[in-house]
């Protein structure tokens, strides 16, 4: 049992080019986030998925899109990296929802340099 | 949701307990309190969680006065693998995606030898 699962765990990217951030979870949850986290600064949710096929914008969007093709795996890509997405991001999963009642498993983050 | 306040950082000392206060003056009759913690280049780890009163598990207890206005996460005898960041978060007890986990700058609490 994994739980959670990230790749790559580091990238760099030049201004302009395009990669796809990799999560997968094995606890059959059918809630998935992506988060970035700032230097010093809590979390912040970027996108979510309710189930397969279904996303949703979350507080920061801009510049991301998502695809959730199946329950155990949730993709995040940047079609455009800016040096405003440099950032830490962790992918997580729940059973029950994205709320602070339902325990967030978390991946172990993907470090994103974009110069 | 509830804005939540804690303090920016802690120092302890191996051994100590140490109690982390958030406030959250504003709770709603059905928010729930939970705690996270986050390791230097680590996800979040969920610590525990509690709607009223106390609240124990292997690893903290957990503090609500009868008012819920505010939190005290308490770590017994801490150690230096104890050094991490805590969030304090606030929300209901709904279901679903209608809501979202919002963490702010948290408590960075460093334990020395």
């Amino acid at each position: 049992n994994a739980g959670v699962t990230q790749t790559p765990k580091f990238q760099v990217l030049k201004t302009g080019q395009s990669m796809t951030l990799q999560c997968a979870q094995d606890m059959n949850h059918e809630y998935m986030s992506w988060y970035r986290q700032d230097p010093g600064m809590g979390l912040r949710l970027i996108h979510y998925s309710v189930g397969a096929g279904i996303t949703d914008q979350g507080e920061v969007p801009n510049g991301y899109n998502v695809s959730r093709l199946n329950k155990r795996e949730f993709s995040l890509r940047l079609e455009s990296a800016a040096p405003s997405q440099t950032s830490v991001y962790f992918c997580a999963s729940s059973a029950g929802g994205t709320g602070v009642s339902y325990e967030q498993y978390f991946g172990p983050g993907t470090r994103l340099t974009v110069t | 949701l509830a804005k939540t306040t804690q303090p920016i950082s802690m120092d302890s000392y191996e051994g100590q307990e140490v109690n982390i206060t958030c406030s959250h003056n504003n709770i709603a009759t059905n928010d729930y309190i939970t705690w996270y913690q986050q390791f230097p280049s680590q996800g979040p780890r969920f610590i525990i969680q509690g709607y009223k009163t106390k609240v124990t598990n292997e690893v903290a207890s957990l503090f609500i006065p009868a008012d819920r206005k505010s939190s005290t996460l308490s770590l017994p005898r801490v150690s230096l693998s104890d050094t991490a960041v805590y969030y304090c978060l606030v929300g209901p007890d709904y279901g679903g995606a209608t809501n979202k986990l919002i963490f702010g700058t948290g408590t960075l609490l460093a334990v020395q030898p």
